[in-house]
């Protein structure tokens, strides 16, 4: 049982190019996340999705395109990195909406220059 | 919109002793949860404890335990006899039970433990 992975875990781009981040969990849960982590910013939502095929917008969802066709892989998209997109990635899952645990990935840290 | 406050950027707590974090919300909803979470320098985000807001009881996890005071909207974190490995930040963040499925996180507190 590996829980939640991210790849890749550093990834350095230049600005325009696009990239997908990948995140896998085996635990057969239906409720998927991803964040951004900036200094001082704490976590903010990006997209979520609640099941295959299912997504919606978090917090900051502009320049990033999600997609969900099995649930165990939730790939977060970057169309055209700019610097703002600079962060640290995190995954995230949990088996319902309710106070179950979230079971949070490694994280991605991604640099555009 | 909820949102979620932690005034204390940085906290220092000598070793064996107890520290309180603290952490406020502001929401319009009656029942919702609410975590602790810890990251320590390898950035693996860790549940520290978790309460849900119709439990009038505190949660306690071992060192770990929750003053949460409802009307006041707070959520306050205590350590207990603190250890080096508690040296971590720490994110205090609010879950609606709406059916949607938005955690907000504060910006955090730096702890760090001191031998």
């Amino acid at each position: 049982n590996a829980g939640v992975t991210q790849t890749p875990k550093f990834q350095v781009l230049k600005t325009g190019q696009s990239m997908t981040l990948q995140c896998a969990q085996d635990m057969n849960h239906e409720y998927m996340s991803w964040y951004r982590q900036d200094p001082g910013m704490g976590l903010r939502l990006i997209h979520y999705s609640v099941g295959a095929g299912i997504t919606d917008q978090g917090e900051v969802p502009n320049g990033y395109n999600v997609s969900r066709s099995t649930t165990e892989d939730f790939p977060l998209r970057l169309l055209s990195a700019a610097p703002s997109q600079t962060s640290v990635y995190f995954c995230a899952s949990s088996y319902s909406t309710g106070p179950e645990t979230q079971y949070f990935g490694p994280g991605t840290r991604l640099l555009v220059l | 919109a909820q949102t979620v406050t932690q005034s204390q950027p940085e906290m220092s707590v000598q070793e064996a002793e107890t520290v309180t974090l603290s952490c406020t919300y502001d929401t319009s909803e009656s029942d919702y949860y609410l975590f602790w979470y810890k990251q320590p320098p390898s950035r693996q985000m860790i549940l520290v404890i978790r309460q849900e807001a119709y439990k009038q009881q505190n949660a306690t996890e071992n060192r770990f335990s929750v003053n949460f005071q409802k009307a006041a909207k707070s959520f306050s974190l205590k350590i207990s006899d603190s250890q080096l490995g508690d040296a971590a930040m720490y994110f205090c963040a609010y879950k609606t039970t709406s059916g949607t499925y938005k955690y907000i996180f504060g910006t955090g507190t730096r702890l760090k433990v001191l031998a």
